[in-house]
């Protein structure tokens, strides 16, 4: 099982800065099949970005994914309010799909 | 957008089981019966955890190695439903469970989630 590590835990930025996310896999992921997610307080989790770099259908191109092999990034470039939430790494390149344990972007 | 809404969920003792039943809206560009379907919970508090997922015609179905023998995926097309029988729960079930659909490993989009507290 290929297991996801996020880093950093928290961050704590303000409106207008850029946040870099950081997913790191303990083997290679094939075909970089990387996804990440964004879950708002009390909702559910929805798709921002699959196959590393690809943004999901409605997602703002101050979004944007990066990496290969282990090492895989997202980058919001200038965060708006409701850009405050978790995000979660995912790979499903092999079996089970396997989840990174969150990174919680905090307002300053 | 399609949308699909769990139910089912609810309070039990270790041991016992629960059924949770996932209805998806039709909604033109999304065939119900084209998709495999997954579950995926959350832990109060924690990250997320995929759980099974079902083929569309349902003859192929994989779990986690912690459910696997305790839980069982079904699904009816007709009724446009995949369904999560969870039996022998156990006090580390406890989560909100989350149906999506599985595509290509990818899961997209998601209910709002129902959740299970296994407690005595």
């Amino acid at each position: 099982e290929i297991v996801l590590t996020q880093s950093p835990g928290t961050l704590s930025l303000s409106p207008g800065e850029r946040a870099t996310l950081s997913c790191r896999a303990s083997q290679s992921v094939r075909s970089d099949y990387v996804a990440w997610y964004q879950q708002k307080p009390g909702q559910s989790p929805s798709l921002l970005i699959y196959d590393t770099s690809t943004r999901a259908a409605g997602i703002p191109d101050r979004f944007s994914g990066s990496g290969s092999g282990t090492d895989f990034t997202l980058t919001i470039s200038r965060l708006e309010p409701e850009d405050f939430a978790v995000y979660y790494c995912q790979q499903y390149g092999s079996s089970p799909r396997t989840f990174g344990g969150g990174t919680k972007v905090e307002i300053k | 957008e399609a949308q699909l809404v769990e139910s089912g969920g609810g309070l039990v003792q270790p041991g016992g089981s629960l059924r949770l039943s996932c209805a998806a809206s039709e909604f033109p560009g999304f065939t119900f019966s084209s998709h495999w379907m997954s579950w995926v919970r959350q832990a109060p508090g924690k990250g997320l955890e995929w759980v099974a997922n079902i083929r569309q015609d349902g003859n192929e179905k994989y779990f986690m190695d912690s459910v696997m023998g305790r839980f069982t995926i079904s699904r009816d097309n007709a009724k446009r439903s995949v369904y999560l029988q969870m039996n022998s729960l156990r006090v580390d079930d406890t989560a909100v469970y989350y149906c999506a659909r599985d595509h290509k490993g990818l899961f997209d989009p998601w209910g709002q989630g129902t959740l299970v507290t296994v407690s005595s």
